[in-house]
């Protein structure tokens, strides 16, 4: 079956430009995570949703991002006023029900470069 | 809240010989233990979980063993190929349930 799609693939964006990144989650899945990996480091949690309720947006690093799922579903991320460190790859991940004790499986990210 | 610790950052061993990474954990109520490898390119792809009532699982050429009381996990790849080539990542889940994640190890099979 169908896994976890991302779009775009890469995103180049100047420095100032907002962007949204896009998130397919596997069918049926409840939790929808967004994850920010840097370059040679490993992931680092954004934020969660549980179908449309977004539980969690600890690891959001500024008010410039912004998440949604309004169907439970497809989710976005949004960055406002892009800087040069918000350049890293950006993961999702859905698992079948809540985050404890659950499998998480990622989608193949989004290369974001802000120039 | 959970921190994990990862080591080696680099590993590199010649094909058919068994590599280890190890890692700790800070949080003792953690309970869920994943397996990531990222290959060039892709996302994080799991390969094997362990959870906190047993304290090894097997599967195929992969193996992960747990010990809760030190609070560390482990690896364990066997008869390694080429195509084990590539960065691999340990998690742990905070009281929240997001996953924390190692710092990663980049295991390069020689053959």
């Amino acid at each position: 079956g169908a896994g976890v799609s991302q779009s775009p693939r890469y995103k180049v964006a100047k420095r100032g430009q907002d962007v949204a990144l896009r998130c397919d989650p596997i069918s049926g899945h409840v939790s929808l995570f967004w994850y920010q990996q840097a370059l040679g480091q490993g992931p680092e949690f954004l934020t969660y949703f549980q179908n449309e309720a977004q539980l969690d947006k600890s690891g959001l690093p500024s008010d410039r991002f912004f998440a949604e799922r309004p169907e439970g579903s497809v989710s976005t991320l949004k960055i406002q006023r892009t800087q040069q460190e918000d350049s890293a790859v950006y993961l999702c991940a859905s698992s079948l029900a809540g985050p404890s004790r659950n499998e998480q499986f990622f989608g193949p990210g989004t290369r974001l470069t802000v120039l | 809240g959970e921190n994990v610790e990862q080591h080696p950052s680099t590993l590199s061993v010649q094909e058919g010989d068994s590599a280890v990474i190890k890692c700790t954990y800070s949080d003792s109520a953690s309970n869920y233990f994943p397996w990531y490898k990222q290959e060039l390119g892709k996302g994080p792809q799991l390969i094997i979980d362990i959870r906190s009532n047993v304290g090894e699982k097997k599967d195929q050429r992969i193996a992960v063993t747990l010990n809760k009381t030190a609070k560390h996990f482990s690896l364990h790849i066997t008869e390694t190929q080429p195509e084990d080539s590539a960065v691999y990542f340990c998690a742990a889940p905070d009281q929240g349930g997001k996953l924390i994640f190692g710092q990663g190890t980049e295991l390069s099979v020689k053959p």
